[in-house]
């Protein structure tokens, strides 16, 4: 089945760690994207990479980091930078053109305590 | 991108049409929009999108404005199952930077 990966489902870590948050995807998508999630909140786009080797910042990209080695990747680091980092990540992805819709992963709950 | 608007929240009665309402005045000719509808605790799942044109399949349809500075999604008849966190997103030109706005809470009342 083709789709998107996100793992693990729950996180926890201690305040001041950094943490990797895992995001694989087998549809053959150019672009992924990472969006965070605060309850009762929209999402708000973290980075976005269109392609290998190459990523953006988005609205909230302090205190992350990507990295996008391989197309089927696009793991996500929440830094000891980052004021608040407990909330749910969720990781897209898509393909080529304007029309194509965004797959969306099961997400990562993270809660840094 | 462009920035998008809805209400924060809309109810419906089971089995009766719903119209979501999004303001996106800012949208560029080459954009589409999209919806998405986010259960709890899960991630988004596409609706329906188009670009200049009505569209309809068989979750929902899309009436586009004229201008395009607004679209209504078309829940023709409304289920407890359509109970859910409802986002427009208008923006995307090739690989692009893709945004949200806060979306509409649908309640379904049985």
């Amino acid at each position: 089945d083709g789709g998107i990966t996100q793992s693990p489902k729950y996180l926890f870590r201690k305040e001041g760690q950094n943490v990797t948050l895992s995001c694989e995807q087998n549809l053959n998508h150019d672009a992924m994207y990472w969006y965070r999630q605060d309850p009762g909140q929209g999402l708000r786009l973290i980075y976005y990479s269109q392609i290998v080797n190459d990523f953006q910042k988005g609205d909230i990209a302090e205190g992350y980091s990507v990295s996008r080695e391989k197309k089927e990747s696009f793991p996500l680091t929440v830094t000891s930078a980052q004021k608040n980092p407990t909330a749910f990540y969720l990781c897209a992805s898509r393909t080529s053109g304007n029309s194509y819709e965004q797959y969306f992963g099961p997400g990562t709950r993270l809660t840094v305590t | 991108d462009a920035k998008t608007t809805q209400p924060n929240s809309m109810e419906s009665n089971e089995e009766e049409p719903v119209h979501l309402p999004c303001n996106h005045s800012t949208i560029s000719g080459t954009d589409y929009i999209h919806w998405y509808r986010q259960l709890p605790s899960q991630g988004p799942e596409y609706v329906i999108h188009g670009l200049t044109s009505n569209v309809n399949n068989r979750m929902a349809s899309l009436a586009i404005a004229e201008d395009r500075k607004s679209s209504t999604l078309i829940l023709h008849r409304a289920t407890l199952r359509d109970a859910a966190v409802y986002y427009c997103q208008a923006g995307g030109t090739s690989y692009g930077k893709l945004t949200f706005g806060q979306g509409t809470i649908l309640t379904v009342h049985p």
